[in-house]
């Protein structure tokens, strides 16, 4: 079945710093990825959606500045948080759709945590 | 953004028993999937119903959709310990965005 592979798994950085998340489809091209922030006991939030080749599309209330989104190739999409500060503690997740009309693959997140 | 409301937010049962998750949402639909996440860990497609299709069976879950009623219902039978996890309905709307916008969740809990 098609995959997404997500890393890192967990991460701790200080504040002021910068976190870099990578999604890879395995085994199938991804023109578009799209990533999501998950508080505690809550659902996911849509934050933007990633395209291969062009810029991203990003959701409002997104800083895009701080959530920088490239989509070099068709199997890797990366979303760098930069300047983290303890408020940008979340689950991320990213996913793609391996075909048209069928389910949604998910990486299996990070955890990011800001100290 | 979210679509809509899941119902219940938390559902708590004994092995053995079936459970029944409710979702409603608000925009015409392409399709509706559900999805189940474990704790920290990334979703997992369960199953996908299209507009056109009123109840969709996989192994021991059976989805229904009502169109008419913007709403859909994941029913889990002879629940498992293992089926202790959040379930998320997903909206796939029309106009096609090729996105999915997702519910808020049930918490379930399967006591052994």
């Amino acid at each position: 079945g098609a995959v997404v592979s997500q890393h890192p798994s967990w991460v701790i950085c200080k504040s002021g710093t910068s976190v870099k998340i990578e999604c890879r489809s395995l085994d199938f091209q991804a023109t578009t990825m799209f990533w999501y922030r998950q508080f505690p006991k809550q659902s996911l939030m849509l934050m933007a959606t990633s395209n291969e080749g062009s810029k991203a599309t990003y959701e409002q209330g997104v800083e895009k500045d701080k959530f920088l989104i490239n989509h070099a190739s068709l199997t890797l999409s990366t979303l760098t948080v930069t300047s983290a500060h303890p408020e940008d503690s979340s689950f991320y997740i990213c996913s793609a759709q391996p075909g048209q009309g069928r389910g949604y693959t998910f990486g299996s997140g990070t955890r990011l945590t800001v100290v | 953004s979210q679509q809509g409301e899941e119902d219940p937010q938390a559902l708590s049962i004994q092995e053995g028993e079936n459970a029944t998750m409710n979702c409603s949402y608000k925009t015409s639909i392409n399709n509706l999937q559900w999805y189940r996440q474990n704790s920290g860990r990334g979703l997992v497609h369960l199953i996908l119903i299209r507009s056109n299709e009123r109840e969709k069976h996989s192994g021991r879950l059976r989805v229904t959709l009502d169109t008419s009623k913007k709403s859909s219902s994941l029913l889990i039978t002879a629940s498992r310990a293992a089926d202790t996890a959040s379930y998320f309905c997903a909206t796939d709307e029309i106009p096609a965005g090729n996105m999915l916008t997702f519910g808020g969740g049930t918490r379930l809990m399967v006591k052994p």
